[in-house]
């Protein structure tokens, strides 16, 4: 049972360059979510999916998009990247009901 | 702006001391209350989900108790131990099935 799984694990992008980090659950989980986490801010929730064909805004979801065609896959787009978008992303999913997160194990962006 | 706040920032205990953190969120609006355990080089792993006021949950050592009237969570551990060394995070729940973070209180027990 994978669990979440991230990729890629690593990245360093360009100034302007774009990328999609993916996000795959294998436990048929409804809900899911990519977070950055920052030196001292903690995770701040970027996009979320409440289901399959549905996103929403987080905390700071400017200069990403993402999308959810598949149940089991989250993409989390940077269409134009910027040094402030250095960070290490987390994607999250859980069941419906009172259940917690599963964490994926990070993908660290940096964009020089 | 939903503001949950954790305290303190950090803390060095010995091994085998007993402490606590504070988690504080908003009063209204509340739906649910996590607490994950997160160490370096890691994913955060949850440890307690609770949405009832009055919740007391507990896991070995560790326990947490629940006042979402006034808007507050304690985690509780029992006898440190150096393996309890981590990132403890809250996260406030109100609903719409987004989580948000408080910024962690990091634990460090010394041998």
């Amino acid at each position: 049972n994978a669990g979440v799984t991230q990729t890629p694990k690593f990245r360093v992008l360009k100034t302007g360059q774009s990328m999609t980090l993916l996000c795959a659950q294998d436990m048929n989980h409804e809900y899911m979510y990519w977070y950055r986490q920052d030196p001292g801010m903690g995770l701040r929730l970027i996009h979320y999916s409440v289901g399959e064909g549905t996103t929403a805004k987080g905390e700071v979801p400017d200069g990403y998009n993402v999308s959810r065609l598949k149940k089991q896959n989250f993409l989390l787009g940077l269409e134009s990247a910027a040094p402030s978008q250095t960070s290490v992303y987390f994607c999250a999913s859980r069941i419906t009901g009172g259940a917690g997160y599963t964490f994926g194990s990070g993908t660290r962006l940096t964009v020089v | 702006i939903l503001n949950v706040e954790q305290s303190p920032q950090s803390l060095h205990v010995q091994e085998g001391d007993s402490t606590n953190f504070t988690c504080s969120f908003p009063s209204s609006n509340f739906y649910a209350l996590h607490w994950y355990r997160w160490e370096t080089a890691k994913s955060p792993e949850a440890l307690f989900v609770m949405t009832l006021n009055g919740d007391e949950k507990k896991k070995g050592r560790i326990s947490a108790t629940l006042n979402t009237k006034e808007g507050y969570s304690y985690l509780y551990i029992k006898g440190s131990q150096p393996e309890d060394s981590a990132t403890y995070l809250c996260a406030f729940g109100g609903g719409g099935g987004k989580l948000i973070f408080g910024q962690g209180t990091e634990l460090s027990v010394k041998p």
